[in-house]
């Protein structure tokens, strides 16, 4: 299996644009998370889904954020408005329910704004 | 709610030299808890993870941790550290079984002295 796999890499838009970040989990796996890491605040959870149902959103910032997972194999987070605060490094991962809270992680999106 | 500290955020240390990472958490059970390592520009990879049983838990790249519930803390060792070991790490908990909710530490980075 490729891992989690996250698109884009890097994010560099302007302020008041909108943002949509990917994730593809594991295959198989019936939980997908959304973390934001920054310098100040460290990793924080923003939301979970399982089964593609958002279990847990009290993470989630501000009403400019919403996360949407259509299907097994993907799922969307995204910001709109952005703001320049918005800047930090977004990861989601998966686990499996088996793998007792083992979390997989993708390699991240790194989102500035400008 | 739980909470994980880790107190040192920078910590260098010759290549060769034995290594400890401490980890304190808060939180009435046994919780289940984790090392991640963060390379660089990637995602968290995990190390190794204590739920029950032997106290002493083994994983990979040769790194240890031990469960302390007297002192509430999970410290991370390496008898001999390698230049590739340099990276962020860090210690998480879930409160248990049902939870899929990984809090984590503000993380330890480690640099390595050739």
């Amino acid at each position: 299996d490729a891992g989690v796999i996250q698109s884009p890499r890097h994010e560099v838009t302007e302020m008041g644009q909108e943002v949509t970040l990917r994730c593809k989990p594991i295959s198989g796996h019936d939980y997908l998370f959304w973390y934001r890491q920054t310098m100040m605040r460290g990793l924080e959870l923003l939301i979970y889904f399982n089964n593609n149902v958002p279990i847990d959103d009290s993470g989630m910032p501000e009403d400019r954020f919403s996360a949407k997972m259509p299907n097994a194999s993907f799922s969307t987070l995204k910001i709109q408005p952005s703001e320049p605060r918005d800047s930090a490094v977004y990861f989601c991962a998966s686990s499996l329910l088996a793998l007792y809270n083992e979390q997989f992680f993708g390699p991240g999106t790194r989102l500035t704004v400008l | 709610a739980q909470s994980v500290t880790q107190p040192d955020i920078h910590i260098t240390v010759s290549e060769g030299a034995s290594l400890e990472l401490r980890c304190n958490y808060s939180y009435g059970a046994t919780p289940y808890l984790f090392w991640y390592v963060q390379s660089p520009g990637q995602g968290l990879q995990l190390l190794l993870k204590y739920f029950s049983g032997d106290t002493l838990v083994q994983g990979i790249k040769g790194f240890e941790a031990e469960f302390k519930r007297s002192q509430s803390s999970f410290n991370l060792r390496k008898p001999s550290v390698h230049w590739s070991d340099a990276a962020e790490y860090f210690c998480a908990v879930v409160e248990g079984a049902g939870s899929y909710q990984l809090t984590f530490g503000k993380g330890t980075k480690l640099s390595v002295i050739p």
